[in-house]
């Protein structure tokens, strides 16, 4: 069912940085819909992380920030904290599926 | 603060008829989309569909023809009715607001399980 393909797993170290790409193709990301990144940590709602390619709702720590190039999107994490250890999602539009989509999600581990 | 409070049926047998309902509380109905968003147990997220003030939607096309969302019966509330479910259905299920003007989603309930089990 996703269009938007992720990483199924990241590792990192704490204090590390840590990247998770999202790919589309040109029915969604790369027809310049915006991305967005929610974080849903264990047992918890998806929250939502990052809106419009690279903007951090109030609230959210400057270590997470987003990017979008053509067909494809990612989020980092500087300085990996054991709070970070947690589910990502990406989400877009798809004029393809006439619909929202999000991507296949992430487990991020902080060794 | 806006608050999202569903509530619905969990457990459901193949072929019955999915229902949940949505209470948001410190915010308007008016200027924004309302959404359903299903997460399997174990998988990801899937968009169900969304409707506005007007009473306008829009459905995935995966579940289009089973799939209707509509105000609910008091206002600031919304619903959702899923027909003819199978284990397939089987998820927790949420109701989302949309961002203001935007794609994103901002304000989650706190979901509900829904198993289709006979």
């Amino acid at each position: 069912q996703s269009v938007l393909t992720q990483p199924p797993s990241v590792s990192g170290a704490p204090g590390q940085r840590a990247t998770i790409s999202c790919t589309g193709s040109s029915s969604n990301i790369g027809a310049g819909y915006d991305v967005h990144w929610y974080q849903q940590l264990p047992g918890t709602v998806p929250k939502l992380l990052i809106y419009d390619n690279n903007n951090r709702p109030s609230g959210v720590p400057d270590r997470f920030s987003a990017s979008k190039s053509g067909t494809s999107a990612s989020l980092a994490i500087t300085g990996l904290q054991a709070e970070d250890e947690a589910d990502y999602y990406c989400q877009s539009y798809d004029s393809s599926m006439s619909g929202y989509v999000f991507g296949t999600g992430t487990k991020v581990t902080v060794l | 603060q806006v608050q999202l409070q569903q509530w619905g049926a969990g457990l459901l047998k193949p072929s019955e008829t999915l229902s949940l309902t949505c209470a948001i509380y410190g915010g308007s109905f008016s200027g924004y989309y309302w959404n359903w968003i299903r997460q399997s147990p174990g998988k990801g997220l899937e968009w169900v569909g969304e409707i506005n003030h007007s009473g306008g939607t829009n459905y995935n096309p995966s579940l289009k023809s089973r799939v209707t969302i509509s105000p609910g019966t008091s206002k600031n509330q919304f619903s959702l009715k899923l027909s003819s479910v199978t284990a397939a259905d089987t998820a927790v299920y949420y109701c989302v607001r949309s961002c203001r003007g935007g794609t994103c989603y901002d304000y989650w309930g706190q979901g509900t399980l829904v198993t289709v089990s006979s």
